[in-house]
């Protein structure tokens, strides 16, 4: 069975400074995706960014990106030049072959004015 | 298409009364999942459909849970005699068929068993 495993509960950063939420996961599949979910408080999940297992080059949107480590089976979670609005819950989460999604027990990134 | 929408927003009942929930994915996707979610930790899977056919259900789906998908359009959500461990944020997830999709969440459905 695929685990997810987010190992930093909370994390705090002054805004315009850059963060990394770690994740790692564990499986024995070759073909795979993963995520970062963003969900704000008392708010909907919302897709940061996601990464296909089978391609090197780290994906990256805007101010996020990720540093994929397929050996190491680690996914960390770049925030440059942090927002107040990125003040959240953020989730990594593994889909394998069979369709469903894992999610791991998130990080809260407070960002501080 | 105005995204995944749950209803209700908020739901308090009794311990032993029995709820529902309903779904409304995005059209254009065949797939549908439901997540629960604690408070401080990350959505746990429940069961998935493809169209009307269940495909997965979790062994976290006691027998008091039953979920349903008629037409692979929107999809209920049943517990039947809550008890107070269900407590908890019920999410409602799409997306279209294929590994490589994210999945678009609803806001969720908040049940408080009392």
């Amino acid at each position: 069975a695929q685990t997810v495993t987010q190992s930093q509960p909370e994390m705090s950063v002054q805004e315009a400074e850059t963060v990394t939420l770690s994740c790692t996961y564990d499986t024995s599949e070759n073909n795979y995706y993963l995520f970062w979910y963003k969900q704000p408080p008392s708010r909907q999940m919302i897709l940061v960014i996601r990464q296909e297992a089978y391609k090197q080059q780290n994906a990256t949107e805007n101010r996020f990106s990720v540093n994929f480590q397929k050996a190491a089976k680690s996914f960390s979670l770049k925030i440059s030049d942090s927002q107040l609005g990125d003040t959240a819950m953020y989730f990594c989460a593994f889909r394998g072959t069979f369709g469903d999604m894992r999610f791991g027990a998130g990080t809260r990134l407070t960002v501080k004015p | 298409d105005t995204g995944v929408s749950q209803n209700p927003r908020h739901k308090i009942t009794k311990r032993g009364q029995n709820v529902t929930f309903r779904c409304d994915p995005i059209s254009e996707h065949n797939r549908l999942y439901w997540y629960r979610q604690t408070l401080g930790q990350g959505p746990e899977f429940l069961t998935y459909f493809q169209n009307e056919a269940q495909l997965e259900k979790s062994r976290l789906l006691s027998d008091r849970f039953s979920a349903e998908r008629p037409k692979g359009s929107f999809s209920t959500l049943e517990i039947q005699r809550t008890e107070q461990g269900d407590s908890a944020m019920y999410l409602c997830a799409s997306s279209p068929q294929g590994q490589g999709y994210g999945y678009t969440f609803g806001s969720g459905t908040r049940l408080t068993v009392v």
